[in-house]
């Protein structure tokens, strides 16, 4: 069965600091993938997706980035976190046109 | 990207039906419609999606007006658990061949599940 895994669960980093968040997912081949951002009592904002290796898109312009490595890992960073990056992340896929996305547990991001 | 109107919150009783309303007039023929919910601190989970006709699973019903302009997601009898923001989402395709698609949450429906 498919799996996704997302760490790490919360983190609290400095303003300025770097950030790497890593998602993969098992059990699937080329899968597309996703970071949504929800900031506090709000809604689920994509920032990212990627439907292969090394293939990005960006939803909205921002301080974040993220890169494919391999076909099932999926990374979200930052070179210098603002306070305004804090949040929940949220990494996820699909597969198949018609197939829902599924979600990681997240990572609860708390710049300081 | 197609947008979706839900009502920003619902109150319901335990053991009773619930009704889930979302209006989607611009929806094209291509565009599936999907419904997720979110727990506190959780990550959004999908709960059903559809086309044109109806559909049933484990977890819910989904009725889709002839028209596709709307669509209404039905919990059966409503559970404490069942307690969430339920989102109601168009999938956008991301090329014409239409294997892969994104998903643009809205603000959703915070469903409360009175005892």
């Amino acid at each position: 069965s498919q799996t996704i895994h997302q760490w790490p669960a919360t983190l609290v980093q400095p303003v300025g600091s770097p950030l790497s968040l890593e998602c993969t997912v098992e059990g699937t081949s080329n899968p597309n993938l996703y970071w949504y951002r929800q900031a506090a009592g709000r809604g689920l904002q994509l920032l990212f997706y990627s439907v292969g290796i090394g293939q990005i898109s960006s939803e909205v312009p921002q301080n974040l980035s993220a890169s494919r490595p391999q076909d099932r890992q999926f990374i979200l960073s930052s070179k210098k976190l603002l306070l305004s990056d804090s949040g929940f992340y949220l990494c996820a896929w699909s597969t198949a046109f018609n197939s829902p996305l599924h979600f990681g547990n997240g990572t609860r991001l708390t710049v300081t | 990207d197609a947008k979706t109107t839900q009502p920003n919150s619902m109150e319901s009783n335990e053991e009773e039906p619930v009704h889930l309303p979302c209006n989607h007039s611009t929806i094209s023929g291509t565009d599936y419609i999907h419904w997720y919910r979110q727990l506190p601190s959780q990550g959004p989970e999908y709960v059903i999606h559809g086309l044109t006709s109806n559909v049933n699973n484990r977890m819910a019903s989904l009725a889709i007006a002839e028209d596709r302009k709307s669509s209404t997601l039905i919990l059966h009898r409503a559970t404490l658990r069942d307690a969430a923001v339920y989102y109601c989402i168009l999938r956008d395709l991301l090329n014409s061949g239409g294997s892969n698609y994104k998903l643009t949450f809205g603000k959703g429906t915070l469903l409360t599940v009175n005892p």
